[in-house]
């Protein structure tokens, strides 16, 4: 998945701490998806963000999860005041405006929260 | 609501012999579809797409196809290798629209030697 990258890989937090997972997309691709993949299950669409703008957020919960995707740096989930239910793998993906190539996910991070 | 079913959470096939993964949906609206491989660890890698405007489309030893009034699509591949040992996801969106990918739970697939 060279290309797509997430950090950090792995992330271990707290309960009630600040979880931040960071994506940088592929060169030249305007488009950041997040998706969380719970234990034995697919991957669930949060949101769809292009930079500086949320275009599909119908995915995230409406409590402690944002995310953003700023004119210059990497794409942001944020996920505040973590719970043990939070614990998954985030994966990001990015693509170009043409999207029928499919998307390039990241290896993910893993969050845990004890 | 899954709009995106793969039925089968695991397969087991021989070396060298054909592996069939199966995929419904729900949606009618979804008109493009993707397979992608997943190994542990790592995130899912496009594997091979399909329009609905085509009932098949190859690539190397991958075949999709869809059946569109069945709702329906599978994963061909022959022969069949270990390395192809994976999670595998159907995958669905809208072509000309901006909806996201719709992901089934995944098929994991082992090809015994």
């Amino acid at each position: 998945n060279a290309g797509v990258m997430q950090n950090p890989r792995h992330l271990v937090r707290r309960r009630g701490q600040e979880a931040r997972l960071r994506c940088s997309p592929m060169k030249g691709h305007s488009h950041v998806y997040w998706y969380r993949q719970l234990p034995e299950e697919g991957l669930k669409f949060m949101v769809y963000l292009q930079k500086e703008n949320i275009i599909d957020e119908s995915g995230m919960p409406k409590e402690r999860f944002s995310a953003e995707f700023p004119k210059e740096g990497p794409s942001i989930l944020r996920i505040q005041q973590v719970v043990r239910g939070d614990s998954a793998a985030y994966f990001c993906a990015s693509s170009p405006l043409n999207r029928l190539g499919g998307y390039t996910f990241g290896s993910g991070t893993r969050l845990t929260v004890v | 609501d899954q709009q995106v079913k793969q039925n089968s959470p695991s397969l087991s096939v021989q070396e060298g012999r054909i592996s069939i993964l199966n995929c419904d949906y729900t949606n009618s609206m979804f008109d493009y579809f993707l397979w992608y491989k997943k190994y542990p660890a790592e995130g899912p890698t496009f594997l091979i797409s399909i329009s609905s405007i085509k009932d098949k489309n190859e690539d190397g030893r991958f075949t999709v196809f869809l059946n569109k009034s069945a709702k329906h699509l599978s994963l061909h591949i022959v022969p069949s290798q270990p390395g192809d040992s994976a999670v595998y996801f159907c995958a669905a969106t809208t072509e000309g629209g901006n909806t996201p990918l719709v992901f089934g739970k995944g098929t994991r697939l082992s090809v015994i030697a």
